[in-house]
């Protein structure tokens, strides 16, 4: 079966880093996308990786290693508008998005 | 970034009544709009995945006689949550996907709650 995995809950400290994995197994893979969603919202597009690396996107960052099924998101210099979930998303081979639970951030003072 | 609308953005209605949900695209065409259900504090849920011009493929356990949906043009697809009941309350996002490179596009979602 198809499989995202991501911790349910993370807490951070304003100013700091955080790391949120994702790893996944799927049928395929044509990339990987990283959500951010604050409650009561829609999920907004934060990142896109479909080559092993790191994307650097102003304070976020996302890595994606597919050999190992594995990624992650960078959070730096932490504010508390970061406080949110965050989905891993996986299209598979059929270009259908696998969804990950979402990672809930809270980021405390 | 591509613009993806929905309407309303909110609505309450009786039980037993049918409430019907806009998804539209508005700056590109969407051959494939998705559907899904999200209930407080849990991840999204696929419910079905509609291409224009053909039937939608609706996720195991998700009843198509009860959310109808229907993708009558490019930019245009709808969702009719029928005789709905209290359990149907929940946050509905459409999103829509781009012909290249195939990006989801979300739309503000429309949170229904039925009285």
């Amino acid at each position: 079966g198809q499989n995202i995995d991501q911790p349910t809950e993370m807490t951070a400290t304003e100013g700091a880093i955080v790391q949120i994995n994702c790893t996944y197994q799927t049928s395929g893979f044509n990339g990987l996308f990283w959500y951010q969603q604050h409650a009561g919202e829609a999920p907004t597009f934060l990142s896109y990786n479909v080559l092993d690396g790191l994307e650097e996107k102003g304070r976020f960052s996302s890595f994606l290693s597919r050999s190992k099924g594995y990624s992650y998101l960078l959070l730096k210099e932490l504010q508390m508008k970061d406080s949110a979930s965050y989905l891993c998303a996986v299209r598979d081979s059929n270009y259908q998005l696998i969804w990950g639970a979402g990672t809930k951030l809270i980021i405390k003072p | 970034g591509a613009v993806v609308s929905q309407h309303p953005s909110w609505v309450i209605c009786k039980s037993g009544t049918s409430v019907k949900i806009e998804c539209r695209s508005l700056d590109f065409q969407a051959t494939t709009m998705f559907w899904y259900r999200q209930f407080p504090k849990q991840s999204l849920m696929l419910m079905a995945t509609s291409n224009e011009g053909s039937k939608a493929t609706y996720e195991q356990g998700v009843e198509k006689d009860k959310f109808l949906i229907n993708h009558a043009s490019l930019t245009l697809s709808t969702l009719t949550v029928t005789s709905a009941h209290p359990e149907d309350s929940s946050f509905y996002i459409c999103s829509a996907q781009d012909r290249e490179p195939y990006e989801q596009y979300f739309g503000p979602g429309t949170r229904l709650t039925v009285t």
